[in-house]
C-alpha cells in the first residue's frame, strides 16, 4: 500500500516563528488532508488538498502532487498551535485513508 | 463545516464489561464511517471501516467479537467494546466520510473517546 511519511516527528518553537512541516507519500493520490490534533485529542479538518495551495488564516498548505509531498505552513505561531499534525492521503479506488506518523509541535510562549 | 458528534468522550469501567461508543454526523448523511484506535504519541489505526445496511469491515488483527460495529443508519454508527479488559484501554475515533460529488471526499472526526479499562 501506498506509503506517508511526515517530518520533522518532532517540532518545539517560540511563540510567533513560523515553521514548515512535511508529508511524502509513495504514490499518485486523489485525496489529501492535513489535521491538527489537539491535546485533548480531538482531530480538525485544516485543508482538503489534494493539489495546489490553499491559505486560511496563518496557515497555508501546498501540494505538489506531481512530485508526491505536501507542505503545511505554519507562520507566527501560538501557543494554541501545539498538538500533532496529521497528513492522510488516498490513492487509486481506495476511500480508506492512510494516516502519517504525525509531526508534534510545541509552541513556547 | 460538517459535524461529527462522538459519545462518550471519557468512560471508566471495570474489567468484563461491555463499553459502546456512539458515533453521529449531525448535519450530513455519512455511508461509510472509519473506527480507529490511538495509543500514546502514536498514530491512528484504523481498526474497520462501517458501511450502512451491511456488515463492517475489519483490519487484519481486529477482533470482530471483540469489537461490534453497527452502523444501522446513515448517521449513527456504534462501537461495542465487549468483555472490556485492560489492554483494551485506549482511545477511539470516529470519522465519518462525506460524499461531496466526484473525488471530492472530505474525511471529518469525532472528537475521541479516551477508555480506561480497570
Amino acid at each position: 500500500g501506498i506509503q506517508v511519511e511526515q517530518s520533522p516527528p518532532d517540532l518545539i518553537l517560540q511563540e510567533g516563528a513560523n515553521s514548515t512541516l512535511r508529508c511524502n507519500f509513495s504514490d499518485s493520490v486523489n485525496n489529501l488532508q492535513w489535521f491538527h490534533q489537539n491535546p485533548w485529542g480531538q482531530l480538525i479538518n485544516l485543508f482538503y488538498i489534494p493539489s495546489g495551495t490553499k491559505q486560511n488564516g496563518r496557515l497555508s498548505a501546498t501540494t505538489v502532487a506531481t512530485e508526491r509531498y505536501s507542505l503545511l505552513y505554519i507562520s507566527s505561531s501560538q501557543t494554541t498551535d501545539s498538538g500533532v499534525y496529521f497528513c492522510a492521503v488516498r490513492s487509486g479506488g481506495s476511500y480508506i485513508p492512510t494516516f502519517g506518523r504525525g509531526t508534534s509541535l510545541i509552541v513556547h510562549p | 463545516g460538517a459535524v461529527v458528534s462522538q459519545h462518550p468522550s471519557r468512560v471508566i469501567c471495570k474489567s468484563g464489561t461491555s463499553v459502546k461508543i456512539e458515533c453521529r454526523s449531525l448535519d450530513f448523511q455519512a455511508t461509510t464511517m472509519f473506527w480507529y484506535r490511538q495509543f500514546p504519541k502514536q498514530s491512528l489505526m484504523l481498526m474497520a471501516t462501517s458501511n450502512e445496511g451491511s456488515k463492517a469491515t475489519y483490519e487484519q488483527g481486529v477482533e470482530k467479537d471483540k469489537f461490534l460495529i453497527n452502523h444501522a443508519s446513515l448517521t449513527l454508527s456504534t462501537l461495542t467494546v465487549t468483555s472490556a479488559h485492560p489492554e483494551d484501554s485506549s482511545f477511539y475515533i470516529c470519522s465519518a466520510h462525506r460524499r461531496q460529488g466526484g473525488t471530492n471526499e472530505k474525511l471529518f472526526f469525532g472528537s475521541g473517546t479516551q477508555l480506561s479499562v480497570l
